[in-house]
């Protein structure tokens, strides 16, 4: 069974400065997505950036990265010049190629700092 | 409507209660999920829809458990007897045919008392 583990479970930031939250998962699979959702106190889900498996580059989106490592299964999520919007619960979720449902880790609490 | 709905946002209900909670996907996305997170955790899977038809119900915690999609656009989850390990958010999400993205709905709070 696929397990996604978030070891962070609350990290803060200072307004303007970066963080980066970590995320690793097990899963004998080759091809997958993994994802990073923001839940902000509204609790609606969020999709921040998405990866796919087979794609060696690193995406990106605007102040959101991945550090996307294959072989160690890693997937940290980096968020640069951190706003006082970023601050929410941050989770790490996996799914299978063909298959259909997420597998979330347990969430990272992100606090921003003014 | 623009995104997922669901109703209602907040439900108390007394041990041993049934509730309904409804869910109104995107319109056009084949794909419908439910998930439970309880408080302070991820949320988990607990059922699948394509259309109407129910894929995958390997989540639901237990026979009161019950959900339906009768005309492959909104969904219900029952949960009959309710007890008090039931209490958490109940979040619903689509997905459109050729998409990966799952769009969520703001969810719908149980607590039971």
């Amino acid at each position: 069974a696929q397990t996604v583990t978030q070891s962070q479970p609350e990290m803060s930031v200072q307004e303007a400065e970066t963080v980066t939250l970590s995320c690793t998962y097990d899963t004998s699979e080759s091809d997958y997505y993994l994802f990073w959702y923001k839940q902000p106190p509204s609790r609606q889900m969020i999709l921040v950036i998405r990866q796919e498996a087979y794609k060696q580059q690193n995406a990106t989106e605007n102040r959101f990265s991945v550090n996307f490592q294959k072989a160690a299964k890693s997937f940290s999520l980096k968020i640069s010049d951190s706003q006082l919007g970023d601050a929410a619960m941050y989770f790490c979720a996996y799914a299978p190629e063909y298959g259909n449902k997420l597998v979330f880790g347990a969430g990272t609490i992100l606090r921003v700092k003014s | 409507g623009a995104g997922v709905s669901q109703s209602p946002r907040y439900k108390v209900a007394k041990r041993g209660q049934d509730v309904a909670l409804r869910c109104d996907p995107i319109s056009g996305h084949v794909s419908l999920f439910w998930y439970q997170q309880a408080l302070g955790q991820g949320p988990e899977f607990l059922t699948y829809f394509q259309n109407e038809a129910q894929l995958d119900k390997s989540g639901l915690p237990s026979d009161r458990f019950f959900a339906e999609r009768p005309e492959g656009s909104v969904s219900t989850l029952k949960i009959q007897r309710t007890q008090q390990e039931d209490s958490a958010v109940y979040l619903c999400a689509s997905r459109g045919q050729m998409n990966t993205e799952a769009f969520f709905g703001q969810g719908t709070r149980l607590t039971v008392v």
